[in-house]
């Protein structure tokens, strides 16, 4: 069983709010992935990482900014939260080692209101 | 750019009645991925195909790859209300460290 988690579950924030997604796994997986996932259930890649110290954006355009200063810990900030910031956010990782499974958080529910 | 495509988007059967569910490629595979994902919660990684023509089995569900490594199917034998959810299949996109999903296919499977 993966050991990735994902803080807070839910969270409802004003416009404006600075917010941090906190993702943490225990597997020391190299790379760890932010998803954001709309109703419509595609999952958009919006920041990867492949190591400590290196960050990439992903695909979706996104106003949220990523560190990854430890293997384990990969935080996504957005600096001022907007309505159009409400989904849901997926961390994953997966290793560097042959196979490219990944293995997800529980995800984080944003509603910005 | 690759990309995976699902079919079909939605799909309810009743249980006891076999399914399944398509992932088409753009581009040549280099190992193709399924998840599944309940309501609200994250993906579960299901099964890993890397070979063309490999098919694998865990319970009910067979996934297959074709010979050409573009396409593959997923398929549940006998469903039951606890196979219902969203069917992802994912593959790493060839020559980044990018990881792309299809589109998803929503599943329910009435009792």
């Amino acid at each position: 069983e993966a050991d990735i988690y994902q803080t807070p579950r839910y969270l409802v924030i004003g416009t404006g709010k600075k917010i941090t997604l906190e993702c943490s796994q225990t597997m020391g997986h190299d790379k760890m992935y932010w998803y954001q996932q709309d109703p419509g259930m595609e999952l958009h890649l919006i920041h990867y990482s492949y190591g400590v110290n290196s960050t990439e954006k992903g695909d979706l355009s996104s106003e949220s900014t990523v560190s990854r200063i430890r293997t384990e810990h990969f935080p996504l900030t957005l600096e001022s939260a907007r309505p159009s910031h409400t989904s849901q956010y997926l961390c994953a990782s997966s290793t560097n080692r042959g196979s490219y499974e990944q293995y997800f958080g529980p995800g984080t529910r944003l509603t910005v209101t | 750019s690759q990309e995976l495509e699902q079919s079909p988007q939605s799909l309810i059967v009743q249980e006891g009645k076999n399914l399944t569910i398509n992932c088409t490629s753009s581009k040549t595979l280099y190992g193709l991925y399924w998840y599944k994902q309940k309501y609200g919660e994250g993906l579960i990684f299901l099964m890993m195909l890397q070979k063309g023509g490999e098919e694998k089995s865990h319970e009910k569900i067979t996934a297959k790859l074709d010979e050409k490594k573009q396409q593959s199917s997923l398929h549940i034998t006998a469903s039951q209300p606890s196979h219902a959810g969203i069917y992802l299949c994912g593959a790493p996109s060839s020559g980044t460290y990018k990881y792309i999903f299809g589109t998803g296919t929503r599943l329910k499977v009435l009792a």
